[in-house]
């Protein structure tokens, strides 16, 4: 299996613009995840899904954000607007039982 | 409520020495506990995890930690440090269920020196 893959690695946009994150689990996994972390927050969980279906989206920062997992294979993450202060790493991760398998992360620069 | 203590930010070992990064966990239920790493540029890959069966886990890349109930401790150690474990390790915790939200330390940054 490919692990999860997320897309696009690096994003760097202009203040305002719609940010759109993906993430494809890995096949399989039911339950997936989207963290975002930054030096000085660390890593913070902002929604988890299981089954399709959102158990948790305390985390989410404001109604900026938005997640979807339209199928078990697909979830996206979009931000809009975005604002400097959204620069981080995010990441994906999925899992079946105990264990969260975390994507490469995308590198998110709003300037 | 759950949660973990990192008690150190940074540890710096020799290359070929001993590891040992402190996690102390807070639980009112048993948890499910776990190690992962992340280089940098890189995302976190799990090390480690116990789940109420053994409580010496052994994991990845020569580490282990021990499960100490009495002391609520879950400690990762490693006999000989190598150049490749320098990185940031998080311990977490969580409860039984995959639906369960991941606790995540604060992170452990491990420099070896040559």
């Amino acid at each position: 299996d490919a692990g999860v893959i997320q897309s696009p690695r690096h994003e760097v946009t202009e203040m305002g613009q719609e940010v759109t994150l993906r993430c494809k689990p890995i096949s399989g996994h039911n339950s997936l995840f989207w963290y975002r972390q930054t030096m000085m927050r660390g890593l913070e969980l902002l929604i988890y899904f299981n089954n399709n279906v959102p158990i948790d989206d305390s985390g989410m920062p404001e109604d900026r954000f938005s997640a979807k997992m339209p199928n078990a294979s697909f979830s996206t993450l979009k931000i809009q607007p975005s604002e400097p202060r959204d620069s981080a790493v995010y990441f994906c991760a999925s899992s079946l039982e105990y264990e969260q398998y975390f994507g490469p992360g995308t590198r998110l620069t709003v300037t | 409520a759950q949660s973990v203590t990192q008690l150190d930010s940074h540890v710096s070992v020799s290359e070929g020495t001993p590891v040992l990064l402190r996690c102390n966990y807070s639980s009112s239920y048993s948890p499910s506990l776990f190690w992962y790493v992340q280089h940098p540029n890189k995302g976190l890959q799990l090390l480690l995890k116990y789940t109420s069966a053994a409580t010496l886990v052994k994991g990845i890349n020569g580490f282990e930690a021990e499960f100490k109930k009495s002391e609520t401790s879950f400690h990762l150690t490693k006999p000989s440090a190598h150049m490749s474990d320098a990185a940031e390790y998080f311990c977490v915790v969580s409860k039984w269920s995959n639906t369960d939200k991941l606790i995540f330390g604060t992170g452990t940054r491990l420099q070896v020196f040559p």
